[in-house]
């Protein structure tokens, strides 16, 4: 069985400081590694994957995170936030490619990103 | 806009009563997922299509449950009998080999 812990359920920042948001995975096999951010009343948006390849995944809006399996973690980060980065962000597990059920994902609890000024 | 579509976005409904929400996957994609989500926790799978083949339910889709997807093409999620505790926002996603793309979701509450 596959699962992904968030440590932190909120987490406040001031605007142009970096953001840590931590992960830690449990995986039978290798995975694929996701984040996910979801802005209020908005869909679910992809900010970047790990499949296997580079350990170091750069996304979109300057976040990027690092896998290292020895520790199991998969944490999000970004040298400075902005404004705009307030929304609830998702760590997520899925199988790889190429096993019969790739593509469910395991979602952690959610950590919320509080801004301010 | 990611091109997955859900409809209604809102529905609001009595106990007991059913309800059918709707997606439209990208018309490409061969999986389709459903997933739950309820307020402060993430979503949570219930159940996915490769085509029109029904693969996979989770524990957590009752027998009041029931999705469909026919040809393969857009899918549906009945709720019979509905209960308080099925108000969540429910989740669609069209899958890539690379990557998944969710819908905007339906948001169900029950009364």
């Amino acid at each position: 069985a596959q699962s992904v812990t968030q440590l932190d359920s909120h987490v406040s920042v001031s605007e142009g400081t970096p953001v840590l948001l931590r992960c830690n995975y449990s995986s039978s096999y290798s995975p694929s590694l996701f984040w996910y951010v979801q802005h209020p009343n908005k869909g679910l948006q992809l900010l970047l994957k790990y499949t296997s390849a580079a350990t170091l995944v750069k996304g979109i809006n300057g976040f990027e995170a690092e896998f290292k399996k020895s520790e199991t973690s998969f944490h999000l980060t970004k040298p400075s936030a902005h404004m705009s980065d307030a929304a609830e962000y998702f760590c997520v597990v899925s199988d790889l490619r190429g096993t019969d059920s790739w593509g469910k994902l395991q979602f952690g609890a959610g950590t919320q990103v509080v801004v301010t000024p | 806009d990611t091109g997955v579509s859900q409809d209604p976005r809102h529905k609001i409904t009595k106990r007991g009563q059913n309800v059918t929400f709707r997606c439209d996957p990208i018309s490409e994609h061969n999986r389709l997922y459903w997933y739950r989500q309820t307020l402060g926790q993430g979503p949570e799978f219930l159940t996915y299509f490769q085509n029109e083949a029904q693969l996979e339910k989770s524990r957590l889709l009752s027998d009041r449950f029931s999705a469909e997807r026919p040809k393969g093409s857009f899918s549906t999620l009945e709720i019979q009998r509905t209960e308080q505790g099925d108000s969540a926002m429910y989740l669609c996603a069209s899958s890539s080999p690379y990557e998944q793309f969710f819908g905007p979701g339906t948001r169900l509450t029950v009364l």
